[in-house]
């Protein structure tokens, strides 16, 4: 079974553009979780959709911005990019999200200057 | 709101030393899980404690979670360079189902 894919792996961006990524789970696992990792912060959540709907939402500005579509792929928006976006965002799957556990992708670093 | 705090942020140890890591949550956990970074990679689950007071080993690896639910460890006996990485915490509000990662400690294993 192939694992959690995320594209583009890296990304360089100008502060003030606009950002979207994008993660595809695991076959049939239905839910996505977005984190936001930096070396200062650590392991940030961001959102979690399940069957298109987001169930959770963690503590990030309305930059940040999700979605999620019919075959379970997810992606994440950012608007207006400020230095401090620059880190490693990591999308999970797994199959219901409550109690199992999460797969992680191999991430998008995302560099803003 | 919730957090989950971890500790200690660092650690170095000899190889041949035990190592323990500590998290600790503000309210209490339907759930714990607990992850490995190694450099450059990205989180891969370890593990999961659902039932209070639940210890489960893995080889070298003992897991604990609290009676309250609240907190849990991990510690590993005899470390080897292949524990090198970052472990995380993850604990799932009994409130709110959100997953909440603790900061990690970064272990270090001198040969």
């Amino acid at each position: 079974k192939a694992g959690v894919t995320q594209t583009p792996r890296y990304l360089i961006k100008t502060r003030g553009q606009q950002v979207t990524l994008s993660c595809s789970p695991i076959s049939g696992h239905r839910s996505v979780s977005w984190y936001q990792q930096t070396p200062g912060q650590g392991l940030q959540f961001l959102f979690e959709y399940f069957s298109e709907t987001q169930r959770n939402k963690g503590n990030f500005p309305g930059r940040f911005s999700g979605r999620q579509f019919s075959n379970s792929r997810s992606e994440m928006n950012v608007s207006t990019l400020e230095l401090g976006d620059s880190a490693l965002y990591l999308c999970a799957s797994s199959r219901e999200g409550r109690v199992e556990t999460q797969y992680f992708g191999p991430g998008t670093r995302l560099l803003v200057l | 709101g919730q957090q989950v705090m971890q500790i200690p942020q660092y650690q170095h140890v000899q190889e041949g030393e035990d190592f323990t890591t500590y998290c600790n949550s503000s309210t209490t956990l339907s759930n714990i899980q607990w992850y490995k970074q190694r450099p450059g990679g990205h989180p891969v689950f370890l593990i999961q404690l659902v039932k209070s007071g639940e210890v489960k080993k893995q080889k070298r690896l003992t897991f604990q979670f609290g009676e309250a639910k609240k907190n849990s460890s991990l510690h590993i006996t005899a470390t080897q360079t292949t524990d090198v990485g970052t472990y995380f915490c993850a604990g799932r509000s009994s409130n709110t189902g959100k997953l909440i990662f603790g900061q990690g400690t970064t272990l270090q294993v001198k040969p």
